[in-house]
Order: structure tokens, then sequence, then C-alpha cells
């Protein structure tokens, strides 16, 4: 079984729609998590951490559901500049990346 | 600030042949460095840890005499891929944790723009 595992989409949706995919890991241990975004052919980049009481930042909603091992990501009002793979990221002594879930917004 | 660098950003070489692959932490002293590689759709997976003048960790099924890794310097490590085949054309990132700049995180990892290797 992979540490994190995600839909991989793509998800198309329409500029200004909300759009929300999610990711389990399977280790019950982990400690820290995270959402990166990655656009094609470039590195990892930060998007934000995830706390377990849900935090907020800007258009993007992260919550985090220890009890059945899963992180979700919410994007309000997409913007075509929010086309990129999101990738789950769970950490105990190392990080553990998922394949990435692929969102396109069209105009 | 927390600015890494990689040097190829990418590279092509004949089979059978090594490539190096630099990453430097530009402004910030990178005690550990972290070596990843992604397939095409797939997650980045971590080969090997490094901390500054110790050898280099390598994860489960990384072969340590084909990837040979130096961090000589807090803000210098390499990555060698000796006699490189086709199945080792992939993209190579390295991230770099460390200290010595204002808002510089000990436990974040930065990314380098990574290395895309093909090998003919």
């Amino acid at each position: 079984r992979k540490e994190v595992e995600q839909d991989p989409g793509p998800f198309n949706v329409p500029e200004g729609a909300t759009v929300a995919f999610n990711c389990t890991y399977s280790n019950s241990a982990s400690q820290s998590f995270f959402w990166y975004r990655q656009d094609c052919r470039k590195e990892p980049k930060l998007l934000m951490s995830v706390y377990s009481s849900g935090n907020e930042d800007g258009r993007f909603t992260a919550q985090l559901n220890r009890a059945s091992q899963y992180i979700s990501l919410l994007i309000r009002d997409s913007k075509l500049s929010d086309s990129a793979t999101y990738l789950c990221v769970v950490s105990l002594y190392k990080l553990s990346f998922g394949a990435g879930t692929t969102v396109t917004v069209r105009a | 600030g927390a600015v890494v660098s990689q040097h190829p950003s990418w590279v092509i070489c004949k089979s059978g042949t090594s490539v190096k692959i630099e990453c430097r932490s530009l402004d910030f002293q990178a005690t550990t460095m972290f070596w990843y590689r992604q397939f095409p759709k797939q997650s980045l997976m971590l080969m090997a840890t490094s901390n500054e003048g110790s050898k280099a960790t390598y994860e489960q099924g990384v072969e340590k005499d084909k990837f040979l890794i130096n961090h000589a310097s807090l803000t210098l490590s390499t990555l060698t891929v000796t006699s490189a085949h086709p199945e080792d054309s992939s993209f190579y990132i390295c991230s770099a944790r460390g200290e010595g700049l204002a808002g510089v995180s000990g436990t974040t990892q930065y990314f380098g723009p990574g290395t895309r290797l093909t090998v003919l």
C-alpha cells in the first residue's frame, strides 16, 4: 500500500468554481501534513501546512481528519493560475509525497 | 531568501556515462540535503538524505554505488549518476534544510528547480 494516495484527476473546472479533493495516508503516526503545488516540469512549492483544526489561506482551505487518515484541500473561486498538480505530503521522519491531483481551470 | 539552485537544469547523455548534478543553497547553510527522483505522473521518491561532512543515508532500494552523493560543504551537495542507463532518465530534485537566514525554518525543506536527465 502506498504511503500517500491521491485521486489523480484531472479535475476540470470553470473559472470561479469550487473544487475539492482528498488524499489518504497509511501511517497513523504521521505528524505533519502539507499541500504542495507542482507545475509541469517544475519543482514542488509549498502551498500550505495542514493543521488539525483546519486552516485557511485566502481561497484555499485545508482539513485534516486524523481518525480517518485523510487530508482535504478546497479551492474557492478558482483562477486560471490555479491549474497545477497538487501534491499531498505527510511527514514523520521524512516527507512522503502523493502522486498528485491535477486541476485544470478553464476560462 | 531560502533559494536552492541546481545545475544543470537538464542534461542528455549517452548510456554508460556518468552525470554529476549540483545542488546549492544560495543564502543559507544547508545542514541537511535531500535527493528525490520523480518519474512521469508519479510521486517524488526520496533517494537519500545527506548531512554535511558525513555519509549519505540511502533509502531502501537505492544503490549507493550507482548514485554517489557528496555533501562536502554547508552549501553544496552533489549527486553523481554513475554508468547511467535509459531507465535512470528522470527528474532529479534536491531540497535543503538548514539555518542562517532570517525566516528560514530549520524544519522546512526548500526545493531546487530540478534536473531533467535523459539517457539515450
